[in-house]
């Protein structure tokens, strides 16, 4: 596609469930990046993929969030045991892995735990 | 680790007026920084970014962006603030792969 999609959009849950969320990276980018953003915060680096493994998983907040990117396109981030402290806007991002090259953000999933 | 200090969660200016944002950054290396908007309902896009080139960096919309070193800034400014201007704006500097973002500043432009 043209850009980074991302779903679902909205997605409304209750504590303690599973969700899964799906980024679909612009064609070719071989980077690919989860951020979360809190109202009124800055997005948050979760994780980052080069490919298909993870070169820097070092925001991901605990081991209920957990990522993949089996072929190197698509990424899914996957959180158990939701709680209430994960309702964010989590952002997907990807680029061509050039140190001083631009992100470019999907329009976010938006995840409310109840 | 870097990281990037905005000042001022909201700015208002009226339509035509100078827009200036501010942004200083603390990092041990020579920094890469950016400047991203998010317009209501978009995806966050660049508006201009620095890379240890020219000290002032031209960006899309009219806006543009000075790397001071001596005073740790990265001011964002525009001449002339039109309506479509008002979003929220990150500024973010580059440590390895990944960007680390300020806590952002909503732009509002009065008529």
């Amino acid at each position: 596609g043209a850009g980074v999609s991302q779903t679902p959009s909205n997605k409304v849950t209750e504590k303690g469930k599973y969700v899964e969320l799906r980024c679909d990276p612009i064609s070719g980018h071989t980077a690919l990046y989860w951020y979360r953003q809190s109202l009124g915060q800055g997005p948050e680096f979760l994780i980052y993929f080069q490919g298909t493994g993870a070169a820097d998983d070092s925001g991901l907040p605990n081991d209920r969030f957990f990522a993949v990117r089996p072929e190197g396109s698509v990424s899914t981030l996957k959180i158990q045991r939701t709680e209430r402290g994960d309702s964010a806007v989590y952002l997907c991002a990807s680029s061509q892995g050039v140190e001083t090259g631009e992100l470019f953000f999907g329009e976010g999933s938006r995840l409310t735990v109840l | 680790a870097q990281s990037v200090t905005q000042l001022g969660s909201h700015v208002s200016v009226s339509e035509g007026a100078l827009v200036l944002l501010r942004c200083n950054y603390s990092s041990s290396v020579p920094p890469y920084l950016f400047w991203y908007v998010q317009y209501p309902n978009q995806g966050l896009q660049l508006l201009l970014k620095y890379t240890s080139a020219a000290t002032l960096v031209k960006g899309i919309n009219g806006f543009e962006a000075e790397f001071k070193k001596s005073e740790t800034s990265f001011h964002l400014t525009k001449p002339s603030a039109h309506m479509s201007d008002a979003a929220e704006y990150f500024c973010a500097v580059s440590e390895r792969e990944k960007l680390t973002f300020g806590t952002g500043t909503r732009l509002t432009i009065i008529p």
